[in-house]
């Protein structure tokens, strides 16, 4: 297994650019979510999704958007890249019995916003 | 609203004492809290993970506790050593969304 998989593993952005962080999991785990880590502020989520074609907010949703087609995948959106928004972005997976079990993270992706 | 709290945010020991990591949550309805070691620069490695009907988990020098009445967890780590420095965070799990404390930065002096 590849467990939870991350690309691209660092990224600069300008503002305004768009992009997507990609998240894939081998797993088979129905729970999945996003992270942004900043210094002195642990872990905070902005997404997260129980199962496929269902997606909820988290603490900080604002100019992130997300889906989740398949099991497998979870792709992280940025329309309109802001300077805030750079930070180390974390992709969660976990299999649930009502409610997310362990977590098995992504090794990272390292955001630049200038 | 489910709130964790880490403190302290940095401790410094000496290598082969045993030590306390504490955390602390608001809300009491937690399904289960997980702990984490971050090395710098890395990901997240899973180190416990106690559920809500459990007291507490072991593994090797850890064992981590679990008191949903008192909102308070610790990870207890038996003779420190120097490749014990790293950030050890917690994550309190209720209904659908994990909480992060802010992290404890430990470092063991040789």
């Amino acid at each position: 297994n590849a467990g939870v998989t991350q690309t691209p593993k660092f990224q600069v952005l300008k503002t305004g650019q768009s992009m997507t962080l990609q998240c894939a999991q081998d797993m088979n785990h129905e729970y999945m979510s996003w992270y942004r880590q900043d210094p002195g502020m642990g872990l905070r989520l902005i997404h997260y999704s129980v199962g496929a074609g269902i997606t909820d907010q988290g603490e900080v949703p604002n100019g992130y958007n997300v889906s989740r087609s398949t099991t497998e995948d979870f792709p992280l959106r940025l329309l309109s890249a802001a300077p805030s928004q750079t930070s180390v972005y974390f992709c969660a997976s976990s299999y649930t019995t009502g409610t997310p079990n362990e977590q098995f993270f992504g090794p990272g992706t390292r955001l630049t916003v200038l | 609203k489910q709130e964790v709290t880490q403190i302290p945010a940095a401790l410094s020991v000496p290598e082969g004492e045993n030590l306390v990591l504490n955390c602390s949550f608001t809300d009491s309805a937690i399904y289960n809290l997980q702990w984490f070691r971050q090395d710098p620069g890395k990901g997240l490695t899973s180190l416990l993970l106690i559920q809500s009907s459990q007291r507490e988990q072991t593994s090797g020098r850890l064992n981590a506790s679990l008191d949903k009445s008192s909102g308070r967890s610790t990870l207890y780590i038996a003779a420190s050593q120097p490749g014990d420095s790293a950030t050890y965070l917690c994550a309190g799990s209720s209904a659908s969304k994990i909480i992060f404390g802010s992290g404890t930065r430990l470092s063991i002096r040789p």
